[in-house]
C-alpha cells in the first residue's frame, strides 16, 4: 500500500515563527497537495505539485508557500504564522493520470498560539 | 467552477438502522466521483469512486453510491449502519484530468446504540 507520512501528528508554534510541515509518500507518485480542514469548511486546497520543482496555487495560497526538491517529499511553508493558520493540514498523493484518487497522510495538527 | 455541496452537517441514526447521505456535485464534465471517511483524528480513507459505466457502485465497509447524472447527485448508501461507521463522510470531485479533489463540507454521522 501507499503510504504518505506527515512527519508530525502535533504542533504548537508561537505567532511570527516560520513553520514547516513535511510530508513524504513511498510510491513515486507524481502528484500531491495540501489541504487544510476546518470545522464546517471541509477540505480545502493550499498548494499542489505535478512534479519536482513544480508548484501550483490552489484555492487558499495566501501565507503559505511550498517546496518539492525531490519527488517523494512535499514541504509546507507557512512563513509567518498567525493565529487563523490553526488548522488540520493533510497531505496527499497520487500517480500522475490516475483517476482512483488521493492517499492522504494521518495530518498534522497545527496550533498557532 | 466544480462544486460539491453536502447539505447535512449532521446525522444521526440508530445502530442498525439504513443510512443515506447526501452529495450534489457542479461540473461541466462527466465528474470523477468519490466518497472518503474520516474518523476522529485520522487522516481520509476511501469508501468508493465512480468513473463511468454502472451507476451503482459498491465500496469497502458494506457502503455503496448511486450516480445520477439528471439529478447531480453522488448519494452514499448503508443498509445497516453500525456503531463503527461513526465519523465524518466527506464527498468529492475530482477536475484537472482526475488529479484535484474538491471537497463537500463533510456530514458528521452519529450512531445511536
Amino acid at each position: 500500500d501507499v503510504k504518505v507520512t506527515q512527519s508530525s501528528r502535533y504542533l504548537v508554534k508561537r505567532t511570527g515563527e516560520k513553520v514547516f510541515l513535511e510530508c513524504v509518500q513511498d510510491m513515486d507518485h507524481e502528484n500531491m497537495f495540501w489541504y487544510r480542514q476546518d470545522p464546517g469548511l471541509g477540505l480545502r486546497l493550499i498548494y499542489f505539485s505535478y512534479d519536482v520543482k513544480m508548484k501550483e496555487k490552489g484555492d487558499i495560497p495566501e501565507g503559505y508557500s511550498v517546496s518539492r526538491e525531490k519527488k517523494e517529499r512535499f514541504s509546507l511553508i507557512l512563513e509567518s504564522a498567525s493565529t487563523n493558520q490553526t488548522s488540520m493540514y493533510l497531505c496527499a498523493s497520487i500517480t500522475g493520470g490516475s483517476p482512483y484518487g488521493y492517499t492522504f497522510g494521518s495530518g498534522t495538527r497545527l496550533t498557532v498560539v | 467552477a466544480q462544486s460539491v455541496t453536502q447539505p447535512d452537517i449532521h446525522i444521526t441514526v440508530s445502530e442498525g438502522a439504513s443510512l443515506e447521505l447526501r452529495c450534489n456535485y457542479s461540473y461541466g464534465a462527466t465528474p470523477y466521483l468519490f466518497w472518503y471517511v474520516q474518523s476522529p483524528g485520522q487522516g481520509l480513507q476511501l469508501l468508493l469512486k465512480y468513473f463511468s459505466g454502472d451507476t451503482l457502485v459498491q465500496g469497502i465497509k458494506g457502503f455503496e453510491a448511486e450516480f445520477k447524472r439528471s439529478q447531480s447527485s453522488f448519494n452514499l448508501r448503508k443498509p445497516s449502519v453500525h456503531w463503527s461507521d461513526a465519523a465524518e463522510y466527506f464527498c468529492a470531485v475530482a477536475t484537472g484530468g482526475g488529479n484535484k479533489l474538491t471537497f463537500g463540507t463533510g456530514t458528521q454521522l452519529k450512531v445511536e446504540l
